[in-house]
């Protein structure tokens, strides 16, 4: 069965810096791989996926992340944070034989960003 | 284009009691999928449904069961609910046809069993 391992609980950074979520997925064949954030009280809003191809992907709000098969890692990344990007960010690993419904879901990263 | 809605978006039960959520898809979308979050966790796939079938389920006992109408809205029931029920609960809409590997959620509804 697939997993996804997010590492960091929690991570803080100031405003204007640069910003790196980590992800780490256990699955056997090509994945498909999902960034999402959530903001409080609210349900969850697709950033980027990885279907195959070119392995640095582009999401909106000027996210974007790199799959890398050697390291079975799908990190998240954003040259500078801005205030509003404070929320949690899930990881998530879908089957590849069917659609994304079945995904499996890390437990999260929170960042908070400092003024 | 609407997207998902979910109701109710709060809701209070006791234990032993059954609860009904809602979930309506995005427009055109005959897949949905249930997710169960508990606090400080990600979301854990409860089942999917395929134009009125289940296809596919997560590792959650028979008392978790759901419908799926030919609207493509959906229901999630729970019965006999225990404490660690709560949870928020989110449903996600896709279209399998064209392969479906973006879902779309809905804003969940929080259950607090108590």
């Amino acid at each position: 069965a697939q997993s996804v391992t997010q590492p960091d609980i929690h991570i803080t950074v100031s405003e204007g810096a640069s910003l790196e979520l980590r992800c780490n997925y256990s699955y056997g064949a090509t994945p498909y791989l999902f960034w999402y954030v959530q903001s409080p009280g609210q349900g969850l809003q697709l950033l980027l996926k990885y279907f195959s191809g070119d392995t640095l992907v582009q999401g909106i709000k000027g996210f974007e992340a790199e799959f890398k098969r050697s390291q079975s890692s799908f990190n998240l990344r954003k040259p500078s944070v801005h205030w509003s990007d404070a929320a949690e960010y899930f990881c998530a690993v879908g089957l590849s034989n069917t659609n994304a419904g079945k995904s499996t879901f890390g437990d999260g990263t929170t960042l908070t960003v400092k003024p | 284009e609407t997207g998902v809605t979910q109701s109710p978006t709060h809701l209070i039960k006791t234990r032993g009691q059954q609860v009904t959520l809602r979930c309506s898809s995005q427009s055109g979308h005959n897949t949905v999928s249930w997710y169960q979050q508990a606090l400080g966790q990600g979301p854990q796939f409860i089942f999917q449904y395929y134009r009125e079938e289940e296809n596919g389920r997560g590792n959650f006992p028979p008392r978790f069961s759901g419908l799926q109408f030919p609207n493509y809205s959906s229901e999630l029931n729970v019965n006999a609910l225990e404490l660690d029920d709560s949870a928020l609960y989110l449903c996600a809409s896709s279209l399998a046809d064209r392969g479906g590997y973006e879902q779309y959620f809905g804003p969940g509804t929080r259950l607090t069993v108590t």
